[in-house]
């Protein structure tokens, strides 16, 4: 079974550029996650897709920060512009999201790094 | 709101000592808690999850308790390995979510040959 995929591995941008990241989740994974992962913490939830909808984005800086996911499958996460403190993993992850308990399966992770 | 943190930040072992990491949650309304390993500069690899009404899973050389009541969670590992040196991360989800997860800071484990 093919795993979540990220691409790019790692960009490196200048401040106030823009950037994006893609996503495809396991096959029939309905729930999709983007987390934000700073240097020595854990990471930290910014949006939660069920299928095509948004169920959780509360932590999304939704001035600069942005994410889509298209038919209910692939996801895009773009920031514009961007900033020194956004530097940091992106991690994309899939779960089946029936019910409770369910596990979660994570992608390798895009690191930026904003100069 | 669920706050989860793991102690020791760091720990460092010689080669085939047993080892054991804690993880610790202040709302025990959980549903289920997950364990993962990540090495440098990868992603996450989901170690074992345990399900709230369960009270311990094993893989291997991993074991993973969960005492809810005390809001506590270890993993055991056995016979450690230069291989399992890597952070390991407990996340579990907040009472009123299902299907986010809330992590903790991590333990980095260097296991020295």
């Amino acid at each position: 079974e093919a795993g979540v995929a990220q691409s790019p591995r790692y960009k490196i941008i200048e401040k106030r550029q823009s950037v994006a990241f893609w996503c495809n989740p396991i096959s029939g994974h309905a729930t999709l996650y983007w987390y934000q992962q700073i240097l020595g913490q854990g990471p930290k939830l910014l949006i939660q897709f069920q299928n095509n909808g948004v169920v959780d984005d509360s932590q999304l800086p939704k001035d600069r920060f942005s994410a889509e996911r298209l038919k209910g499958v692939d996801s895009t996460l773009k920031i514009q512009p961007a900033k020194l403190e956004d530097s940091a993993v992106y991690l994309c992850a899939s779960s089946l999201g029936k019910g409770m308990n369910t596990e979660a399966f994570f992608g390798q992770g895009t690191r930026l790094t904003v100069v | 709101k669920q706050e989860v943190t793991q102690i020791p930040a760091a720990l460092s072992v010689p080669e085939g000592e047993n080892l054991v990491l804690n993880c610790s949650f202040t709302d025990s309304a959980i549903y289920n808690l997950q364990w993962f390993r990540q090495d440098p500069g990868k992603g996450l690899t989901s170690l074992l999850l345990i399900q709230s009404s369960q009270r311990e899973q094993t893989s291997g050389r991993l074991n993973a308790s969960l005492d809810k009541s005390s809001g506590r969670s270890t993993l055991y590992i056995a016979a450690s390995q230069p291989g399992d040196s890597a952070t390991y991360l407990c996340a579990l989800p907040p009472p009123c979510a299902t299907n986010k997860l809330i992590f903790g800071t991590g333990t980095l484990l260097a296991v020295q040959p």
